[in-house]
């Protein structure tokens, strides 16, 4: 079984700023895939960032990157210089990486305030 | 590039009857996924298709829910004799799974359907 933990309800973050979300996994697959969304109050689920678990380096894409310590078991994103419309749910996923996979297990989500 | 789209976007029941979702994904996926979200939880896996065929669905599921993919496209996502508990946001999601897998099965969203039963 797979599980996700986000262990920040809510964060403030400046504008301009960058901020950290925390994000902890468990699984007993060898290979897997990480995933960020984000989720405005729209409710819409926005994709952000994927990093593989043989992947060497970790993923970035614009102003958001994925900290990744396989060891730790955690992948963090990090989203650089903050802007007001980052103020949003964001979710932490994983999928098991393999063609026969299917379902996306999500954490509970932290929700990011970005202030002017 | 035409997205994920989910209709309606809202609906209200009262409670025995029976209420149906659709959901269109992205043209080229052969990947269509329902998901459940309640107020300040992430997405509960409901089930997945590739293609026309159901490959796996949630052992959460009661047996009032039922899913069908019957051309590979669209999906349809049926409740049957709602329960104030299925009250929620009803995701549908596609991705292209393709041989390497890996990032070419994230999964793109649609909007949702909201789901109030009365």
């Amino acid at each position: 079984a797979q599980k996700i933990t986000q262990t920040q309800p809510g964060m403030f973050v400046q504008e301009k700023e960058a901020v950290t979300l925390d994000c902890t996994y468990d699984t007993s697959d060898p290979s897997y895939g990480l995933f960020w969304y984000k989720q405005p109050s729209s409710g819409e689920m926005i994709f952000l960032i994927y990093q593989g678990s043989y992947d060497q380096q970790n993923a970035t894409e614009g102003r958001y990157s994925l900290n990744f310590q396989k060891a730790r078991k955690s992948a963090n994103l990090v989203i650089s210089a903050s802007q007001l419309g980052d103020s949003a749910m964001y979710f932490c996923a994983m999928g098991v990486d393999n063609t026969n996979a299917g379902k996306s297990t999500f954490g509970d989500g932290t929700t990011l305030t970005v202030k002017p | 590039d035409t997205g994920v789209s989910q209709n309606p976007r809202h609906k209200i029941t009262k409670r025995g009857q029976n209420v149906t979702f659709r959901c269109d994904p992205i043209s080229e996926h052969n990947r269509l996924y329902w998901y459940r979200q309640t107020l300040g939880q992430g997405p509960e896996f409901l089930t997945y298709f590739q293609n026309e065929a159901q490959l796996e669905k949630s052992r959460l599921l009661s047996d009032r829910f039922s899913a069908e993919r019957p051309k590979g496209s669209f999906s349809t996502l049926e409740i049957q004799r709602t329960e104030q508990g299925d009250s929620a946001m009803y995701l549908c999601a596609s991705s292209l799974a393709v041989a390497s897998g890996g990032r070419g099965d994230t999964q793109y969203f649609g909007p949702g359907t909201r789901l109030t039963v009365l």
